[in-house]
């Protein structure tokens, strides 16, 4: 159980295009998303907290227009890299946190997206 | 503010010896303490975590740690490493209510056969 599938693996696009990348609970509803970037060698960086149903959470230093989230259901929220440039290359991790039962303290975690911007 | 120190980037162990991963956090309430696991180009796989209760902390593939809050840690060992074992780990903190988490740098463990 607690499965996040995260797609796609890999992406590479052109400096300028937009990328989407989806984060799925399989088999749980998640209210709340996390969503990180993980520079090579270096640990997680909270990038924002997504809500169904309402405006996503961002930290301090990420750009809400530059990075939209949008969670439309309690098992899918999705993270759109507008207008990519080679510095927004990097790995992007997604998290989910179980609305209920023992692991709702827990974070289940897709498997990552590389993004590789030319 | 919750925040996670883990010392040394870079552990090498023998295959057969112990492993100790160090963690100490700082965290103003109680906390939830977490170890990850990441191998190349993958997400994050949940090893072990303490919320309440027990304090020494029993995972997957034979991994344990133990909760020390007088020393504010959270250490996790294997009695005896595998090949397989060689990845990339972090110690996480939140606290009840905080969906955030707080990550340590991670130890690259690497394991000589």
């Amino acid at each position: 159980g607690a499965v996040v599938s995260q797609h796609p693996s890999r992406v590479i696009c052109k400096s300028g295009t937009s990328v989407k990348i989806e984060c799925r609970s399989l088999d749980f509803q998640a209210t709340t998303m996390f969503w990180y970037r993980q520079f090579p060698k270096q640990s997680l960086m909270l990038m924002a907290t997504s809500n169904e149903g309402s405006k996503a959470t961002y930290e301090q230093g990420v750009e809400k227009d530059k990075f939209l989230i949008n969670h439309a259901s309690l098992t899918l929220s999705t993270l759109t890299v507008t207008s990519a440039h080679p510095e927004d290359s990097s790995f992007y991790i997604c998290s989910a946190r179980p609305d209920r039962g023992v692991s709702k303290n827990i974070q289940y975690f897709g498997a990552g997206t590389r993004l590789s911007v030319l | 503010a919750q925040s996670v120190t883990q010392l040394g980037s870079h552990v090498s162990v023998s295959e057969g010896a112990l492993v100790l991963l160090r963690c100490n956090y700082s965290s103003s309430v109680p906390p939830y303490l977490f170890w990850y696991v990441q191998y190349p180009n993958q997400g994050l796989q949940l090893l072990l975590k303490y919320t309440t209760g027990a304090t020494l902390v029993k995972g997957i593939n034979g991994f344990e740690a133990e909760f020390k809050k007088s020393e504010t840690s959270f250490h996790l060992t294997k009695p005896s490493a595998h090949m397989s074992d060689a990845a990339e780990y972090f110690c996480a903190v939140s606290s009840y209510g905080n969906n955030r988490l707080a990550f340590g740098k991670g130890n690259q463990v690497v394991v000589i056969p």
